[in-house]
């Protein structure tokens, strides 16, 4: 199986902050790389396909780069909404996979 | 609209059964493979199962291999989870997502385990 490695496990920032996520996979996956964003009692919602492009009516300020094995996620310019946990999975094999979540959180 | 709406959860005895259903609307259901994911209370997500379009391929998690079946009714739009066995571990919200990259999730069902 191939393990999706997240991190941080969570972070602390304010608003207009940059973050930056991060995913590494144990093996090449190619972009096969997604990530979501889901808020407390909410399903997960998709942020980024394909590891860099940018679902439908999200935002610009969210960009996904990397292929193979690393892969990174960022926020350029934090908002109130942004504030939710992250999760990276990926979509080259079954098992699909996820990473651990990052919880972003005010500081 | 897209829209994934799952059903059957509830409260089961460990090593009882249940069935959760995917009632799906707003694209073409057969020609999309489908995904079972859970959420254990305050944990991760887990991908537990999935099905090819025309319901001929599936694939399972190690952890639920042997307990759970995933199938299909493309004439209703609807995935389907037979869970056998079931542990207090399985207990967890668990969502339909369609593939292609889990472009549509469901709401979640929760499913607890429990005596």
């Amino acid at each position: 199986d191939i393990q999706m490695t997240q991190s941080p496990s969570s972070l602390s920032a304010s608003v207009g902050d940059r973050v930056t996520i991060t995913c590494r996979a144990s093996q090449g996956i190619r972009n096969d790389l997604g990530w979501y964003q889901q808020k407390p009692g909410k399903a997960p919602k998709r942020l980024i396909y394909a590891a860099s492009t940018l679902q439908s009516g999200v935002p610009p300020r969210f960009t996904g780069s990397g292929s193979g094995t690393e892969f990174t996620l960022t926020i350029s310019s934090l908002q109130p909404e942004d504030f939710a946990t992250y999760f990276c999975q990926q979509h080259n094999t079954f098992p699909r996979t996820f990473g651990q979540g990052t919880q972003v959180q005010v500081k | 609209e897209v829209q994934l709406l799952e059903s059957g959860g509830g409260l089961v005895q460990p090593g009882g059964s249940l069935r959760l259903s995917c009632a799906a609307s707003g694209f073409t259901f057969s020609t999309y493979a489908m995904s079972w994911v859970r959420q254990a209370p305050g944990r991760g997500l887990e991908w537990v199962s999935a099905i090819g379009g025309s319901g001929g391929t599936t694939y399972y998690a190690d952890s639920v291999k042997g307990r759970f079946t995933v199938s299909r009714d493309n004439s209703k739009n609807t995935l389907y989870l037979q869970m056998n066995s079931l542990r207090a571990e399985d207990t967890a919200v668990y969502y339909c997502a369609a593939e292609g990259y889990f472009f549509a999730w469901g709401q979640g069902t929760l499913v607890t385990v429990s005596s």
